[in-house]
């Protein structure tokens, strides 16, 4: 079954302790990216990457980092933590990059079931 | 940035009304999405509307991309408990590699 699965999917922390949420694709896509949702701000997109040990800042990098070692996974790490960093996370992939001509084709984004992050 | 603002931000309906959600930028985008949202579970895609003016209809949902490309309408017919979720519109930037998603109208369609 063509999926991105995250984990945990769940999970609660505490302030300055370093968590990683995992991120993987079936499909072979090449775009992959992060986003958190918080309530009344839609999802806002913190980091990008348009295919291997290529990744850019999204609207709200702070405090995260990516890496993209393999075309299927995309982990998102919080070196320290914060509460301000409490929401819930997905993680979404496309076929192409955004840009490309077949629009329907390659701009379909494909979400995670999303990480719910508490951090006290 | 680019920003998407929807409207309303909740709608609450009786099953078999009719209902519009608004899309608007002040910005043009080189295509826009509509996804729906269900609790506990990431956003899926409805449609892709990419030229200006273009209508697409999805059974009883009917999308609509603006002349100018900086809004969009969703319009459902006859609304359906089935139809409760959080509509996201979201829209590429015309400079490509980025969507940027408006903060969503949630519906609710009472039996």
């Amino acid at each position: 079954e063509a999926q991105v699965t995250q984990n945990p999917r769940y999970l609660i922390t505490v302030t300055g302790k370093k968590l990683t949420v995992t991120c993987s694709q079936n499909m072979n896509h090449e775009y992959m990216s992060w986003y958190r949702q918080d309530p009344g701000l839609g999802l806002r997109q913190i980091y990008y990457s348009m295919n291997v040990e290529v990744t850019d800042k999204g609207d709200v990098p702070e405090g995260y980092k990516v890496s993209r070692k393999e075309k299927r996974n995309f982990p998102l790490i919080l070196e320290s933590p914060s509460p301000n960093q409490t929401s819930l996370y997905f993680c979404a992939s496309s076929l192409g990059s955004l840009g490309s001509l077949d629009r329907d084709k390659y701009n379909e984004q494909f979400f995670g079931p999303g990480t719910r992050l508490t951090v006290l | 940035t680019q920003l998407l603002e929807q409207s309303p931000q909740f709608l609450s309906i009786q099953e078999g009304e009719n209902l519009t959600v608004y899309c608007n930028s002040s910005s043009v985008f080189s295509s826009l999405q509509w996804y729906r949202q269900e609790p506990g579970e990431g956003p899926v895609l409805l449609v892709t509307v990419v030229t200006g003016g273009e209508v697409k209809k999805l059974k009883r949902l009917t999308f609509q991309f603006g002349d100018a490309r900086k809004d969009s309408s969703l319009h459902i017919t006859a609304a359906q408990p089935g139809d409760t979720g959080l509509y996201l519109c979201a829209g590429e930037e015309a400079a490509g590699n980025k969507l940027t998603f408006g903060g969503g109208t949630r519906v609710l369609v009472k039996p």
